[in-house]
């Protein structure tokens, strides 16, 4: 069965800091990638998304990029965090022709810029 | 722009009290409307996929009915364990391959 990770859970990081995200997606081959963005008062906000290795669509401009350097590893990377950025970060992904199983969801990063 | 508005923002309801949560839409060609159910601290559930106007889905005390510019979650009969978020999101057609969130209702309910 498919499976998809997301580390790790909770992050506090300084203002200016990094950030690396991992999500990785188990029991399917070429699956489309995405990273979401759920703050406080707000819809899920579509952050990037990418169809294969190598392949990143950006949905906002923003602090953030996103890398796929595995067909199902998709990294979520900021070179120095503001405090905008805190939130919850969650990697989903799904197969084209299999709508019926929807978007399936990590169990989400919260992070929290101090 | 697409857009996703559900109502109401939260609802508290007794255990066996029926309703309905409401997601009304504006998508340029739908290519399918999602129901997710969240819970604190986690990610979103997949519940439904609804492609056309007239199509109902039903899971357990959940049905999803659509319609061309609104869908509707209708809780039958529920339970303390139906307490979560409830969201809808929207795909449209030859737009970016990813999903449209409303905000959510945040439903209760009391025994």
């Amino acid at each position: 069965s498919q499976t998809i990770h997301q580390w790790p859970a909770t992050l506090v990081q300084p203002v200016g800091s990094p950030l690396s995200l991992e999500c990785t997606v188990e029991g399917t081959s070429n699956p489309n990638l995405y990273w979401y963005r759920q703050a406080a008062g707000r819809g899920l906000q579509l952050l990037f998304y990418s169809v294969g290795i190598g392949q990143i669509s950006s949905e906002v401009p923003q602090n953030l990029s996103a890398s796929r350097p595995q067909d199902r590893q998709f990294i979520l990377s900021s070179k120095k965090l503001l405090l905008s950025d805190s939130g919850f970060y969650l990697c989903a992904w799904s197969v084209t022709g299999l709508a019926n199983y929807g978007y399936t969801f990590g169990s989400g990063t919260r992070l929290t810029v101090v | 722009e697409d857009q996703v508005t559900q109502s109401p923002e939260a609802l508290r309801l007794q255990e066996g009290e029926s309703s309905s949560l409401n997601c009304s839409y504006t998508v340029s060609g739908l290519r399918g409307l999602f129901w997710y159910r969240q819970d604190p601290g986690k990610g979103p559930e997949f519940l439904f996929t609804l492609y056309s106007a007239g199509e109902e889905k039903e899971k357990e005390r959940l049905k999803a009915t659509l319609t061309k510019k609104e869908s509707f979650l209708h809780i039958t009969a529920p339970k303390p364990e139906d307490s979560a978020t409830y969201l809808c999101a929207v795909q449209a057609r030859g737009g970016a391959d990813g999903l449209t969130f409303g905000k959510g209702t945040h439903l209760i309910i009391q025994p």
